[in-house]
């Protein structure tokens, strides 16, 4: 089994949807979360960043970390066709350890 | 702003041959790291260099060289190229090094070998 599992997609929605990714892990220890957005043909790019549990709010995208559950979403709301990309969750326990990195989950955003 | 830059973007190889993938980037960022994506199994850390004038290994090794040349630069070497490196390698960068970072990432190098 994975540390991180993430469902790799496609998800196709209609534009102007709400969004939600997902991915689950293994491991207690992990308190710093983070997802990563990549473009076709392009590295990834840090969208949003966690520390421990809650909810953290950047425009039209939220980040949700339920540590009991050891559950974080990426929220997406009022989709856009420019939001189609692969999302990859990324986590570590923090102290010098290395990130942690989900498979990504491909959204495709129609119009 | 260059951030992070990567050469070459694409490359094919025959098995035995080898390459030399070359990262640099211009953020006077402390520490480098050199990843490969693959299909269903998301990115993994090949080599990492915390500072300038060291290297550890990551996750998958074994295969691969690298070298910090200076603070900017980090290159990764493959002496014998196989199949099973066919893939997309990125390099990224980062401030300190502490793993909760934000990670900057080249644009990647598609690698195939054959």
């Amino acid at each position: 089994q994975k540390e991180v599992e993430q469902d790799p997609g496609p998800l196709s929605v209609p534009e102007g949807a709400i969004v939600s990714l997902n991915c689950t892990y293994s491991n207690s220890a992990f308190q710093y979360f983070m997802w990563y957005r990549q473009y076709s043909r392009k590295g990834p790019e840090l969208l949003m960043y966690t520390y421990s549990s809650g909810n953290k709010e950047d425009g039209r995208f939220t980040a949700q970390v339920d540590k009991s559950s050891k559950y974080i979403s990426l929220f997406i709301r009022d989709s856009q066709p420019s939001d189609s990309a692969t999302y990859l969750c990324a986590m570590t326990p923090g102290g010098g350890n290395k990130l942690t990195f989900g498979t990504g989950t491909q959204l495709k955003v129609e119009l | 702003n260059a951030g992070v830059t990567q050469t070459p973007k694409f490359q094919v190889l025959k098995t035995g041959q080898s390459m030399t993938l070359q990262c640099a980037q211009d953020m006077n960022h402390n520490s480098m790291y050199w990843y490969r994506q693959d299909p269903g199994m998301g990115l993994r850390l090949i080599y990492y260099s915390a500072s300038e004038g060291t290297t550890d290994k990551g996750e998958v090794p074994n295969g691969y060289n690298v070298s910090r040349l200076n603070k900017r630069e980090f290159s990764l070497r493959l002496e014998s190229a196989a199949p099973s490196q066919t893939s997309v390698y990125f390099c990224a960068s980062s401030a300190t090094g502490t793993g909760n970072e934000k990670l900057f990432f080249g644009s990647g190098t598609q690698l195939s070998v054959l």
